[in-house]
This record gives C-alpha cells, structure tokens and sequence, in this order.
C-alpha cells in the first residue's frame, strides 16, 4: 500500500529536549516536505527536499533541521524545541515537485506538545 | 511575494445545495502551481488538484469541479450537491518555480442534513 508515516504520532516533551519526528514513503517520490498546522495561520511549510541531499527552506524553517539521506526518509529534527513549536505536523511526498499530474500524499500526522 | 487569500473563514450550507469556496492569489511569477486540499473532521490532508499557470482549463471530477481565471487571479472551487461527507475545512494553496509552498487560511464548510 503507498503511504506516508509519520513517527511518533503524539509527542509530550519539555522545553529543550532534542527530539526527532521521522517521515517515510514507500512510493520512490523525489520531493518531500513537512509542514505545520496552527489554529488561525493554517498550513505552513516548514522545509522541502527536491531530492537525496537537497533540501530548502519553506515558509517558517527557524528551529528546524531536515536531512534527506535517503529518497524514502525525511526526519524532521528540533534541537532545541520551544512552546512555540507546539502544533500539528504533517509530512507530504510527490513524485515530483511540480506538474499536473503529481499528487501528493499526506502522512497522519504528529501532534507535537513542548511544555 | 506570494500570498493565498480564501475570504471564506465559514460556510454553511443544507445538503444538495451547491456551494463555492473561492481563492485568489497573488505572484510575480508566471510559472507556478495551485492547488486544493481537504481536511476533514478526522484530521488528515486529502489532496485535491493541482493546476500549473500555463493551463487555464476548467477542471471537472464528478461532484467537484475547479474555476482558474488568470484574469482575476482565482482558482474557485465548487462542489455541486453537497453532501455531509463534503464537510471538512478546505485550504487553497500556491507554489512558485522554487517549490515552496503557501496555503490560504483554509474554509470550514459545513453541510447540514
């Protein structure tokens, strides 16, 4: 089955605790992203990857690392997380990062709380 | 720099009425991407269509159908006969050559019985 997953799906931490959300798609897609999702700002992107070791910046990168070693997996990293990274990400994979054609996949979803 | 507006924060609508959900953006590129997502009650992000600006064709798949007009700079979406299911909010977004991303503060719709 094509999916994207999404590890932990809720997440309790304290303020400063090195945590790592990891992002995997079955489907051989070169682009990947992560956004977030606050009440009232809607979705935001925080990084992209195009492909294996090239990514770029989004929307609202500060306080967020991304790596892409391999094409299946796009971990999201907070070194240091602040109350103000408490939201819902989602992470996302096309084939492509562009054309009429592509859809993208969704994963489920990680419910993020940094006290 | 690039900006996605849906004026609609709510809509309300009884079911098999048809209800239009609109979006304009604004870019300075003339390549780039529009798109639409649905997120319903449960959570999770549905893609919808994606539509690049060299295309201006109306877009229709079943109940769903999407209205792009350079013109005005608007990519609408309809849906006709609204159904309960249709219930959910739905984000439009838009993405420039560069491949980021930026989404409109999403329409809660909802469809009553």
């Amino acid at each position: 089955e094509a999916q994207v997953t999404q590890n932990p799906r809720y997440l309790i931490t304290v303020t400063g605790k090195k945590l790592t959300v990891t992002c995997s798609q079955n489907m051989n897609h070169e682009y990947m992203s992560w956004y977030r999702q606050d009440p009232g700002l809607g979705l935001r992107q925080i990084y992209y990857s195009m492909n294996v070791e090239v990514t770029d910046k989004g929307d609202v990168p500060e306080g967020y690392k991304v790596s892409r070693k391999e094409k299946r997996n796009f971990p999201l990293i907070l070194e240091s997380p602040s109350p103000n990274q408490t939201s819902l990400y989602f992470c996302a994979s096309s084939l492509f990062g562009g054309g009429d054609s592509d859809t993208q996949y969704f994963g489920p979803g990680t419910r993020l709380t940094v006290l | 720099a690039q900006k996605v507006t849906q004026a609609q924060t709510e809509i309300s609508v009884v079911e098999k009425e048809d209800v239009t959900l609109d979006c304009v953006y604004e870019t300075r590129d003339t390549t780039y991407y529009l798109f639409w997502y649905k997120q319903p009650p449960s959570g999770e992000l549905v893609f919808l269509i994606r539509r690049n600006s060299f295309d201006e064709q109306n877009e229709i798949s079943g109940r769903y159908s999407w209205n792009f007009q350079k013109s005005t700079s608007s990519f609408n979406f309809t849906i006709t006969a609204s159904q309960v299911v249709d219930s959910a909010v739905y984000f439009c977004a838009l993405s420039e050559a560069r491949d980021d991303m930026r989404f409109g503060a999403g329409t809660r719709l909802t469809v009553k019985p």
